[in-house]
Formats: structure tokens, sequence, C-alpha cells
């Protein structure tokens, strides 16, 4: 059964800086992997989707990695922002022919002004 | 153009009464999931619709049966509702049942059960 879980659960950083968050999968036969953004209350907004052929996904200040064979993926945020502070998700399609996705509980980003 | 919407928003239930909650998808979007989420939990696959046809389920029990409209919308029914049940439901829609497809996700009816 396929595990995803996010490292560290929460972050707290000063505006301006660099930061990584973590997702970790146990089954490296993913398909896709998606990081979403949630705000306190609200449904998951879609950051970046990596397709199995791909290794990375940027946009704007964000970048996203994925490492199948060490069953890793990242995603970098440059000069963080107050506006930033969000429950960052990373999810995994299973294997080809499933078609849910598996969560992370999430990492809790909070930037201080 | 409209992304994903949910109706209703917010909703409280008694324990043992049913719910409906609807789901339209994103324009051009023909495949809709639906996901519960408990606090402070990563959200859990409940079923996926295409075709107006169940396509996968999840480990969820068949008091949660759902349904999908000649238009796309979807609805999720949860029968004999318990304490357990409340959490946020969140809708997903995507295009067609491929795996290279980006899911875009609704803002979710919190469902409150006493």
């Amino acid at each position: 059964k396929q595990e995803v879980t996010q490292i560290p659960a929460a972050l707290s950083v000063p505006e301006g800086e660099n930061l990584v968050l973590n997702c970790s999968f146990t089954d490296s036969a993913i398909y896709n992997l998606q990081w979403f953004r949630q705000d306190p209350g609200k449904g998951l907004t879609s950051l970046l989707l990596i397709q199995s052929s791909q290794r990375e996904q940027t946009s704007g200040r964000l970048n996203a990695s994925l490492d199948k064979s060490s069953g890793r993926s990242t995603l970098y945020i440059a000069a963080s922002q107050p506006g930033d502070s969000a429950t960052y998700l990373c999810a995994a399609y299973v294997r080809a022919g499933s078609y849910q996705l598996t969560f992370g509980k999430g990492t809790k980003l909070s930037v201080i002004p | 153009d409209a992304g994903v919407t949910q109706s209703p928003t917010h909703l409280i239930k008694t324990r043992g009464q049913q719910v409906t909650l609807r789901c339209s998808p994103k324009s051009g979007h023909d495949t809709v999931s639906w996901y519960q989420q408990a606090l402070g939990q990563g959200p859990q696959f409940i079923f996926q619709y295409y075709e107006e046809e169940e396509r996968q389920r999840g480990n969820f029990p068949d008091r949660f049966s759902g349904h999908q409209f000649p238009n796309y919308s979807s609805e999720l029914n949860v029968n004999a509702l318990l304490l357990g049940d409340s959490a946020l439901y969140l809708c997903a829609s995507s295009l067609g049942l491929g795996l290279s497809t980006e899911a875009f996700f609704g803002q979710g009816t919190r469902l409150t059960v006493v």
C-alpha cells in the first residue's frame, strides 16, 4: 500500500527566506505527483503537477522536483512571503490503472513578516 | 472559466440522517472524484465517476454512494450519518481517466454531524 509522508509537519520561517518542503512515498511505481496549497478551512489549489517522465516543474517562485528512484519529491519556495502561509500537500497517483490520489498529511508553513 | 464548484459550503446534520453534496466540474472536465478530509489529515479517496459510472472506490462503506449526471456534475450521498462522518468533503475534477491529467479541487463542503 502506498504511503505518502511529509516532513516537517510544521515550519516557521522569516519573510524572504528560501525553503524546501519534503515529500516521500513508499512505492516508487507512482505515475504523477501533484503539489497543492490549502488555506485554513478551504479547498485545495493545484500548484504543480510533475508527470512520470519529468524530473521537475517550475511556476514563478515555486520549483518541484521528483526522484522516483529514491521515493522523494521536494517543493522549493524562493523568497518566501507572508501570503505563502498555508498548508502544503503532496499527492501521488499510486500506480498505472489506479485513479486515486494518495495524499500526505501536509506541511503547515508560517512565514513571519 | 468557472472552476470546480461545490454546494452547500457548510452543512449541519443530526446523527442517523442522510445528506447529499453536489459538485460541478471545471469546464471541459468529465471526471469527478470525491475525497473526505478529517481535521489535520490529508484527503482520503472515496470514489471516482466517469461516463456516469463509478470507476474506482476507496475504503469507504456502502453508506457512501454517488451519482454522475450527463452534464458531468456529481452528487455524493451519505446515509445513516455517524459523528465520525464530520469532515470537509472535497470534489476534484479532471479530464478523462488518463494518469497525466491534473486534478482540480473545489472549495469543499464542511459537514458537521451532531
